[in-house]
């Protein structure tokens, strides 16, 4: 069974642009998870999407949106990029609803700012 | 907001050696999770408490989560090489994950 698949694996991007990632999780999995890692702040949570619908949100600004579509596959985008963006940006998946199923994480995507 | 933090947050240790990682918070949670997570991996989950006092073994790995639910230990015996890498704790309140500041794990040769 193919794992959680992110890509793309490495993006630089300009301070001011928007940028796209994008999750396929595991098959027959319907919850998806973001979660933006820093060396300064460790790992964070975005937000969840189940069934299409995005179920829980963290504390981060409006400028971080998701969705997700009927084949469960996800994509994140971030607007008007900021220099603190550059993170790896990790995508989870799991059965059901995440707090009540293992997550398994993809490989993630490494966004840089300059 | 942090909610967890761990410590310690660097370890180098030998190969044989036993180590303690430690996950604390003033919060409650409904459960707490350990991963591992490897250089250009994602975490990997390695075992999930969900009962205050629980103490769960994995061949060398022993988890603990204390009685409050509030923190945990993962206590490694004789650790190797293929230990090395960054633990993370997650706990889990609503249906929320929190997680740890992480502790990065080098085990030399």
């Amino acid at each position: 069974k193919a794992g959680v698949t992110q890509t793309p694996r490495y993006l630089i991007k300009t301070r001011g642009q928007q940028v796209t990632l994008s999750c396929s999780p595991i098959s027959g999995h319907r919850s998806v998870s973001w979660y933006q890692q820093t060396p300064g702040q460790g790992l964070q949570f975005l937000f969840e999407y189940f069934s299409e619908t995005q179920r829980n949100k963290g504390n981060f600004p409006g400028r971080f949106s998701g969705r997700q579509f009927s084949n469960s596959r996800s994509e994140m985008n971030v607007s008007t990029l900021e220099l603190g963006d550059s993170a790896l940006y990790l995508c989870a998946s799991s059965l059901g609803r995440t707090a009540a199923n293992e997550q398994f994480f993809g490989p993630g995507t490494r966004l840089t700012v300059l | 907001t942090q909610l967890l933090e761990q410590s310690p947050q660097f370890l180098s240790i030998q190969e044989g050696e036993n180590l303690t990682v430690y996950c604390n918070s003033s919060s409650v949670f409904s459960s707490l999770q350990w991963y591992r997570q490897e250089p250009g991996e994602g975490p990997v989950l390695l075992v999930t408490v969900v009962t205050g006092g629980e103490v769960k073994k994995l061949k060398r790995l022993t988890f603990q989560f204390g009685d409050a639910r509030k923190d945990s230990s993962l206590h490694i015996t004789a650790a190797q090489t293929g230990d090395t890498g960054l633990y993370l704790c997650a706990g889990v309140t609503g249906n929320q994950f929190y997680f740890g500041t992480g502790t990065s794990l080098t085990v030399i040769p």
